[in-house]
């Protein structure tokens, strides 16, 4: 069972580009989130989804996009990278609101 | 006032000793609390929910005292395998969402 899976693991852009981080989950669960993480500011929620077709934002939401269309697959899209986006993603999935999450790995990622 | 208050440490504790970490949330609609484990640069795992009557898990202790406002964890007779950061969430429902914030994690390191 492998829970949460992240790719890439590391990634560096230059300003202006954009991509997609992938987190795909094996374990059925409706509840998904990506967050970023920052020294001294904790996890913060980018978007959320409550199941396939239903996503949300969260508390920083500028810059990125999401989609669920399926229930395992969660992509974060970066639009336009900026430095300020320079962080520590991860995916997170729960099966649902009563319950802590299962994290994947995360993705480094260095915008310059 | 941050809605959870963790102090970031670090906790220097020698092996054996017994610690505890608190964290204030300021919500007090707030329903679901958990005690996660996060090792350097890797992704948060949970580590106990945290139950009003309290709950224990080997050498970990969680409480919850709704009253103050604080969920706290100890852990008796730590190892140096217990160095690690400890993040608190707590899960409070706003309309038809579950908001969960995270703390931004306390710092452990136990010595030899």
């Amino acid at each position: 069972n492998a829970g949460v899976t992240q790719t890439p693991k590391f990634q560096v852009l230059k300003t202006g580009q954009s991509m997609t981080l992938q987190c795909a989950q094996d374990m059925n669960h409706e509840y998904m989130s990506w967050y970023r993480q920052d020294p001294g500011m904790g996890l913060r929620l980018i978007h959320y989804s409550v199941g396939a077709g239903i996503t949300d934002q969260g508390e920083v939401p500028n810059g990125y996009n999401v989609s669920r269309s399926t229930t395992e697959d969660f992509p974060l899209r970066l639009l336009s990278a900026a430095p300020s986006q320079t962080s520590v993603y991860f995916c997170a999935s729960r099966a649902d609101r009563e319950v802590g999450y299962t994290f994947g790995s995360g993705t480094r990622l260095t915008v310059v | 006032r941050k809605e959870v208050e963790q102090d970031p440490g670090p906790f220097n504790v020698p092996e054996g000793a017994t610690v505890a970490f608190n964290c204030t949330y300021s919500n007090s609609a707030s329903q679901s609390f958990f005690w996660y484990r996060q090792d350097c640069r890797k992704e948060p795992k949970l580590l106990m929910s945290v139950y009003s009557s309290g709950n224990e898990d080997g050498r970990f202790t969680a409480q919850l005292n709704r009253a103050s406002q604080y969920i706290s964890l100890l852990i008796r007779d730590s190892k140096l395998s217990d160095s690690a950061t400890y993040l608190c969430v707590v899960n409070m429902r706003t309309g038809g969402y579950q908001k969960v914030t995270f703390g931004i994690g306390t710092k452990l390191q136990v010595i030899p």
